[in-house]
């Protein structure tokens, strides 16, 4: 069975600060990652995507994950935390094959960004 | 490229009667996938539909269907609504299976149908 466990369920960060989302992943298979993001009253985005072309996936604004086997984590980064990062950060399993449309998601991360 | 479509965005329903959610998926998207959000339960899967076929299904009652049209187009119907049925739908699309490969397999999701219960 695959699984996935998000480490925090609130974040704060203040404005230019690392940004450090932590994600374990459990999986019996190579795992397809994600990280999607979501803003109030809105649906996901995608961010970032792990198919085992590179450990280091850099995705949109500015965020990347670094895919780690023997920790079985692929967490997210952001150098510097801006206002706009202010959301709710889903990480996310692939299904067994990874050729298919179901995702298995973590609990989310609420992201605080503080002035 | 329009994204993924989903129908209606907020509805209020009464406790035992059904709902029907839309979705449109991007064009040239055979799959389709529905997902439920609640702040208890978080992102659950409900089911995935591949050219007019169920391929995945999770863990929820039969009151909870779905189906897909010709055109890949899907819809979500909930039977007997309950309190505890209100919550985002979510609907995503892929390419997955698709020729694409696993490269293909970027799934992206509308913005969702708010359903309340009451």
């Amino acid at each position: 069975a695959q699984s996935v466990t998000q480490l925090g369920s609130h974040v704060s960060v203040s404005e230019g600060a690392l940004v450090l989302l932590r994600c374990n992943y459990s999986s019996s298979v190579p795992p397809y990652l994600f990280w999607y993001v979501q803003y109030p009253n809105q649906g996901l985005q995608l961010l970032l995507k792990y198919t085992s072309a590179a450990t280091l996936v850099k995705g949109i604004n500015g965020f990347e994950a670094e895919f780690k086997k023997s920790e079985t984590s692929f967490h997210l980064t952001k150098p510097s935390a801006h206002m706009s990062d202010a959301a709710e950060y889903f990480c996310a399993v692939s299904g067994v094959s990874g050729n298919t449309g179901k995702l298995i998601f973590g609990q989310g991360t609420t992201l605080q960004v503080k002035p | 490229k329009a994204g993924v479509t989903q129908t209606p965005r907020y509805l209020i329903k009464t406790r035992g009667q059904q709902v029907t959610l839309s979705c449109s998926p991007i064009s040239g998207h055979r799959s389709v996938s529905w997902y439920q959000q609640t702040p208890g339960q978080g992102l659950q899967f409900l089911f995935e539909y591949f050219s007019e076929t169920q391929r995945n299904k999770g863990n929820f009652p039969g009151r909870f269907s779905g189906r897909q049209f010709s055109n890949s187009r899907s819809e979500m119907n909930v039977s007997t609504l309950e309190l505890g049925d209100s919550a985002l739908y979510l609907c995503a699309s892929s390419l997955v299976g698709s020729g694409q490969g696993l490269s293909g397999n970027t799934i992206y999701f509308g913005e969702g149908s708010w359903l309340t219960v009451v």
